[in-house]
């Protein structure tokens, strides 16, 4: 499984973009990108997948250049409910023979501030 | 959307006594389901894999008898801790996998061991 490594923490204010960026040099050809949000004492919750270029949804774009050894998450006009844990995770598309594990780094903890 | 709910959300227990947390999946079949212990401001660490009628599939450094996890149905896995000490006090996540679908976890359950 392809290890991934983010920044520890980030701050931002209310209203701005804010990017996270995770590295996945290693990653397979079969291999999809997928954010998670994680507020405490909570489980985690799906933001985002992608293989390459860019996906967007209604809260959130991912962006994966070609190479895909790297992937960027972007969240537009963050409010304070954003702050959360963000991981981001690699692996086969849900669906193959595999196993499947999901496995997570240590992810970004976003504190957005007032 | 797929749902999955977590029970107890918390518990307390005394030392020596065994805990049972269930996992289910309300509005899929989850052909594996996957279990997760996360220690304060740390990351989701994988526990062990199950798949309906199987055994489940531990990770390294995982005790099988003291985590006893039983996945009797395309719904419900069960995750019981024996012999609880307080070391074993943290917050446990499941996640249920679709057949094509993708990942969903439950909302988590603090174990506190006293």
């Amino acid at each position: 499984l392809a290890k991934t490594t983010q920044p520890i923490s980030m701050d931002s204010y209310e209203g701005q973009e804010v990017n996270i960026t995770c590295s996945h040099n290693n990653i397979a050809t079969n291999d999809y990108i997928t954010w998670y949000q994680q507020f405490p004492s909570q489980g985690p919750r799906f933001i985002i997948q992608g293989y390459k270029t860019k996906v967007t949804n209604e809260v959130a774009s991912l962006f994966i250049p070609a190479d895909r050894k790297s992937s960027t998450l972007s969240l537009p006009r963050v409010s304070l409910s954003d702050t959360a844990v963000y991981y981001c995770l690699v692996g086969d598309k849900p669906g193959s023979s595999n196993t499947g594990k999901l496995i997570f780094g240590q992810g970004t903890t976003l504190q957005v501030k007032p | 959307g797929a749902v999955v709910s977590q029970h107890p959300s918390r518990v307390i227990c005394k030392s020596g006594t065994s805990v049972k947390i269930e996992c289910r999946s309300l509005d899929f079949q989850a052909t594996t389901m996957f279990w997760y212990r996360q220690f304060p401001k740390k990351s989701l660490m994988l526990m062990a894999t199950s798949n309906e009628g199987s055994k489940a599939t531990y990770e390294q450094g995982v005790e099988k008898d003291k985590f006893l996890i039983n996945h009797a149905s395309l719904t419900l896995s069960t995750l019981t801790v024996t012999s609880a000490h307080p070391e074993d006090s943290s917050f446990y996540i499941c996640s249920a996998r679709e057949l094509v679908g993708g990942y969903t976890f439950g909302s988590g359950t603090r174990l506190t061991v006293v």
